[in-house]
């Protein structure tokens, strides 16, 4: 099976960077998803890690480092558009392509 | 303009009654998907869909059940036997070329 933890609640200012950590246990690791959903609207996909290092898009990173268990998402230069609930979810082996999704974390971004 | 399409967003049944819910896309996804999402839970698989007639169950399939007739469409049936039936429910679909899914808007079933 698999463990993935995220923290249930962050707050940020407007103009700032937030990192939003993800820590997960899993038997084989085929990769790890960010998602962005704003309240009652569908996930948008952010980011894909299959290899350790950061990947940088835009405003968004994210850090993988596969020894560690550990992914974080950064969102720089913040906007009040950006609160939502980010989700970790971790892909393991086996072949089916599911992702097994954390219970999101909800960021609160204020003037 | 492409996209997986979702209907109703906002559903309200008795409790009792079987109700399905939508799930229609144009992008030619071969894989399509069942969440499940409740406050402060992550999303649950309910059934998914890897190929035209074929699904397979998810993490929480009792009370619930798919058809898989054409690829563009799996709708979801929330039957009677769904004990807490009331909750988020997003579909999604992927091909072998992306790296995530692509979600529906979603669905909002309340049973009264």
């Amino acid at each position: 099976g698999q463990n993935i933890d995220q923290p249930t609640e962050m707050t940020a200012t407007e103009g700032a960077i937030v990192q939003i950590n993800c820590t997960y246990q899993t038997s084989g690791f085929n990769g790890l998803f960010w998602y962005q959903q704003h309240a009652g609207e569908a996930p948008t996909f952010l980011s894909y890690n299959v290899l350790d290092g950061l990947e940088e898009k835009g405003r968004f990173s994210s850090f993988l480092s596969r020894s560690k268990g550990y992914s974080y998402l950064l969102l720089k230069e913040l906007q009040m558009k950006d609160s939502a609930s980010y989700l970790c979810a971790v892909m393991a082996t086996g072949g089916s392509y599911i992702p097994t999704f954390g219970r999101g974390t909800s960021l609160i971004v204020h003037p | 303009d492409g996209g997986i399409t979702q209907s109703p967003k906002y559903l309200f049944r008795k409790e009792g009654q079987n109700v399905t819910l939508s799930c229609e896309q144009n992008l030619n996804h071969d894989a399509m998907y069942w969440y499940r999402q409740d406050p402060g839970q992550g999303l649950r698989l309910i059934y998914y869909s890897q190929i035209v007639n074929d699904f397979q169950k998810g993490d929480i399939a009792e009370g619930y059940s798919v058809s898989r007739e054409k690829k563009e469409s799996f709708p979801l049936t929330v039957t009677s036997a769904q004990k807490n039936p009331t909750a988020f429910y997003l579909c999604a679909g992927r091909t072998e070329e992306d790296d995530g899914y692509t979600f529906g808007s979603g669905t909002r079933l309340t049973v009264v």
